[in-house]
């Protein structure tokens, strides 16, 4: 059972240049998420997917572009990487339709790096 | 807006003893609410969920939530070195907004 996974776990990149991060998740969740964290912010939404297809912004979502074709992968894009961008990003998965909706359930994380 | 705030800490306590971290919010309506554990360099981890006012344990941790307050803490019992991390709150807010807001976390040190 993996769970959900994030691909790659480290990636340095040049300003610029597009970079996308993988995030497969085996629940069959409806929910996924994509954050960054960042010393002295906290977690920070950055999209939101409630089904194929269907995503929203968060509360920072400028520079970013998702997709959600599959319900197990949600791919985050960064079009023109800056450096602003250099930080961690975490993928999360939730389901809904009982008590226990909300809970959401992170991958490893992303150590992105823009030089 | 919707906030959650918590003391960053860090909250230093001797090994053995009762570590208590705390979180207040600002919606009133919310019914959801998390605490999250993260190891440095690693991600949360959901370790209680609590959705009713009153405690809920959960072997050395006891969720707290007082709605008419606004307030949720987390304590943990006999805590161990191992306990040392940060602490994340999490609220579900009211009003269909179907994500969670984190707090920016407690720092907790358990010395030996």
């Amino acid at each position: 059972d993996a769970g959900i996974t994030q691909s790659p776990r480290y990636k340095i990149t040049e300003t610029g240049r597009q970079v996308t991060l993988m995030c497969h998740q085996t629940w069959s969740h409806s929910y996924m998420f994509w954050y960054r964290q960042d010393l002295g912010h906290g977690l920070r939404l950055i999209y939101y997917s409630a089904a194929a297809d269907i995503t929203d912004k968060g509360e920072v979502p400028d520079g970013y572009v998702v997709s959600r074709s599959k319900t197990e992968n949600f791919p985050l894009t960064l079009e023109s990487a800056t450096r602003s961008q250099t930080s961690v990003y975490f993928c999360a998965s939730s389901e809904v339709g009982r008590q226990g909706a909300w809970e959401q359930y992170f991958g490893p994380g992303t150590r992105l790096t823009v030089t | 807006q919707k906030e959650v705030e918590q003391n960053s800490g860090p909250l230093s306590v001797p090994e053995g003893a009762i570590a208590s971290l705390n979180c207040t919010y600002s919606d009133r309506g919310s019914q959801s609410f998390f605490w999250y554990r993260q190891y440095s360099g690693k991600s949360p981890e959901l370790i209680m969920s609590i959705y009713s006012n009153g405690d809920k344990e959960d072997g050395r941790f006891t969720a707290q939530l007082n709605k008419a307050s606004q307030y949720v803490s987390l304590l943990i019992r006999d805590s161990q070195p191992s306990d040392s991390a940060t602490y994340l709150c999490a609220v579900k807010f009211s009003g269909g907004y179907n994500k969670l807001i984190f707090g920016a976390g407690t720092r907790l040190a358990v010395h030996p």
